[in-house]
């Protein structure tokens, strides 16, 4: 059972372009959804999370979309540079639980930025 | 900075071996979790704990076990290996007030 299924599994975008890559779940109980990037050799590091009482967050080039009705939720990257290639992750959790059950992952995304 | 320290890298071992993977935090975290990595299949809970010797399994338990003897340090083990746990094994560490996962770099195991 895939709770949190990502899209697209690979994106190749242009220098500039806006990276887009889209993530849906299924289990109603969740209520907190970060994003995940990995550059090759690391582990993959925070990138920027939303909670279902917003519907938008942004943190400089990277913005997350949050439909709650739809049970979908979206990483935008405006301006994608090369320096943004690596995976991405969404996943989501249970923040009134403090996360501590741990988070469910999408499947992931190789995004390559041509230059 | 928050350290999440896995003891290998690279771990290369023959079937049915039992097989010791080790993971040290150094921010006093109460949880932390074991991931294996697979390309196209993303990251997939094995285990967790969320105090000293309590453990609780995650989505993929079989096959693996798991100690937390003190606060800081999670070991996942392989009781006898097998080539489909041949893998990337991910240790995270919690920080439940910031809500947010810090990983170490991984152990590339594979079972031969």
């Amino acid at each position: 059972q895939q709770q949190v299924k990502q899209s697209p599994q690979s994106l190749i975008v242009q220098k500039g372009g806006i990276s887009i890559i889209n993530c849906a779940y299924e289990n109603t109980a969740f209520d907190y959804f970060p994003w995940y990037q990995q550059f090759p050799g690391k582990g993959p590091a925070l990138l920027i999370a939303i909670r279902p009482d917003v519907s938008e967050k942004k943190e400089g080039r990277f913005t997350i979309s949050f439909n709650k009705s739809a049970k979908q939720f979206s990483l935008h990257i405006m301006d994608s540079q090369p320096g943004d290639s690596a995976t991405y992750f969404c996943a989501a959790t249970k923040y009134s639980g403090g996360g501590a059950d741990g988070l469910t992952f999408g499947k992931g995304t190789h995004l390559i930025i041509q230059p | 900075d928050v350290k999440v320290t896995q003891s290998s890298r690279y771990l290369v071992k023959r079937t049915g071996e039992k097989v010791f993977l080790e993971c040290v935090q150094d921010m006093d975290h109460e949880n932390m979790f074991w991931y294996r990595q697979d390309p196209g299949l993303g990251l997939r809970l094995i285990y967790f704990s969320y105090d000293v010797k309590m453990k609780e399994k995650g989505d993929i338990p079989e096959g693996y076990s798991v100690s937390r003897e003190k606060k800081e340090r999670f070991s996942l083990i392989l009781e006898s290996a097998s080539t489909n746990q041949t893998s990337m094994y991910l240790c995270a560490s919690w920080d439940s007030l910031n809500t947010e996962a810090f990983f170490g770099q991984g152990t590339r195991l594979t079972v031969v």
